[in-house]
């Protein structure tokens, strides 16, 4: 089955610096990528996600990057604020009902 | 909003003893899915349901249970919980299985604790 792995765990960055994570992925036929953010004491929640016939997509502050041939994806914040502290989640899906989630990232904004 | 609501956000139960978690959606979805999350992991999924057709995931242990009486309500039912049962439980929902189509949304969860 899918293999989904996030790096770095944790990530601490300057309020208004940029953060990226990145995930890579066994499954080289999944073809849909999202990322979850679940802030304390709250589900997660679909921020952004991208289809493998996409290279990039930005949604104002957030941008995700596709890489197929490296098997890898990359969640871009910019302008970071403290409200984007949250663990975020990345996720690959091959078409089915099942998404294979990575295991987080801890991003800490310091104002 | 349309939304999905998980009750009790807490429910603590004692060691054996049988608990329901219950959600409720008013997104009119197809799907309903239930997870397991552990602290500082990702969410597991234990089932789903595609309408009424029940589908279990090949490790979910036989203790769980779930029940799916109409569109809007899932049950999941812990039958004799364990230490190791520990975990907040997420309800997400989706109005098709193809994720790409049809994100999850996920109830804000309800925390177990087992004593």
């Amino acid at each position: 089955g899918e293999n989904v792995e996030q790096h770095p765990s944790t990530l601490s960055v300057q309020e208004g610096d940029s953060a990226v994570i990145k995930c890579t992925y066994s499954d080289s036929a999944s073809n849909y990528f999202p990322w979850y953010k679940q802030e304390l004491g709250k589900g997660p929640q679909l921020i952004i996600d991208i289809r493998s016939n996409v290279g990039e997509k930005k949604d104002q502050r957030i941008a995700v990057t596709l890489n197929k041939t490296a098997k890898h994806f990359s969640l871009h914040i910019t302008e970071t604020q403290p409200e984007d502290s949250a663990v975020y989640f990345c996720a690959a899906s091959d078409g089915n009902n099942r998404l294979a989630f990575g295991k987080g990232n801890q991003v800490v904004v310091i104002p | 909003d349309a939304m999905v609501i998980q009750n009790p956000r807490y429910q603590v139960t004692q060691f054996g003893k049988p608990v329901t978690l219950s959600c409720s959606q008013t997104l009119n979805h197809n799907v309903m899915y239930w997870y397991q999350q552990k602290s500082s992991q990702a969410p597991k999924l234990l089932f789903h349901y595609y309408d009424k057709d029940f589908n279990n995931e090949a490790d979910t242990p036989d203790n769980f249970q779930s029940r799916r009486p109409n569109t809007s309500f899932c049950f999941l039912d812990i039958r004799s919980p364990g230490l190791g049962d520990a975990a907040m439980y997420l309800c997400a929902t989706s109005r098709g299985v193809w994720q790409g189509a049809s994100p999850l949304h996920f109830g804000n969860g309800t925390r177990l604790t087992v004593t």
